[in-house]
């Protein structure tokens, strides 16, 4: 399995503002993706994290407002740009290891825009 | 377009009995299932899977059973716990891409 580590575990942020979400692998894998979870809902898929490449993002995520940076095979960052409280959500990064089909999951993001 | 799908968002069971979660998918392309438990405050954590070549597959109070001809995979746990009180998603991959369940919030009460 990978073990997957994310900074900061939580935050308050202010309206306007920007927070960029670390994530940390123990291992190369190959895919990396960032999620959201908000309250009482499932997973949606923000955006596939691509390394030497931009990332590739779903329906409803910009790039303007997600930008995701993936400079090698064990690191990502998300920033949450010009935050509102809609925002507000617990944000996780995961990782599909190379001989593995099963995705790993970082303990989350919890972030509160006020 | 919801090609996973938990129909019930919770579920209520006595310590001791069988907990059965289900799940539906509507891709036929899918051939490998997956179910996670998610604690509060925590990341979802894997489970047990499922490859499409199989009908059922054990791991120890954790069975998951596939039915392929209704596109439908069930979450057996027994005995159920107070420790299993979770939400439990299934998911499904395709293409470099998982695609998520609702989930399933399990209560099993002591």
């Amino acid at each position: 399995s990978a073990v997957i580590s994310q900074k900061p575990s939580r935050d308050i942020c202010q309206r306007g503002t920007s927070l960029t979400i670390q994530c940390q692998v123990d291992s190369q894998v190959t895919m990396m993706f960032w999620y959201r979870q908000q309250p009482g809902q499932s997973l949606t898929l923000i955006a596939t994290a691509n390394q030497g490449s931009e990332a590739t993002y779903e329906s409803g995520f910009v790039i303007d407002k997600f930008p995701i940076s993936r400079p090698n095979l064990t690191f990502s960052t998300l920033t949450v740009s010009n935050m509102s409280p809609e925002d507000s959500s617990i944000y996780l990064c995961s990782a599909t290891p190379w001989d593995r089909g099963e995705q790993y999951f970082g303990p989350g993001t919890r972030l509160t825009v006020t | 377009d919801q090609q996973v799908k938990q129909n019930s968002p919770s579920l209520s069971v006595q310590e001791g009995r069988i907990s059965i979660l289900n799940c539906d998918y509507t891709n036929s392309m899918f051939d490998y299932f997956l179910w996670y438990k998610k604690y509060p405050a925590e990341g979802p954590t894997f489970l047990i899977s499922i490859s499409s070549i199989k009908d059922k597959n054990e791991d120890g109070r954790f069975t998951v059973f596939l039915n392929k001809s209704a596109k439908h995979l069930s979450l057996h746990i027994v005995p159920s716990q107070p420790g299993d009180s979770a939400v439990y998603f299934c998911a499904a991959p395709l293409f470099n891409k998982f695609y998520f369940g609702s989930g399933t919030k399990l209560n099993v009460k002591p």
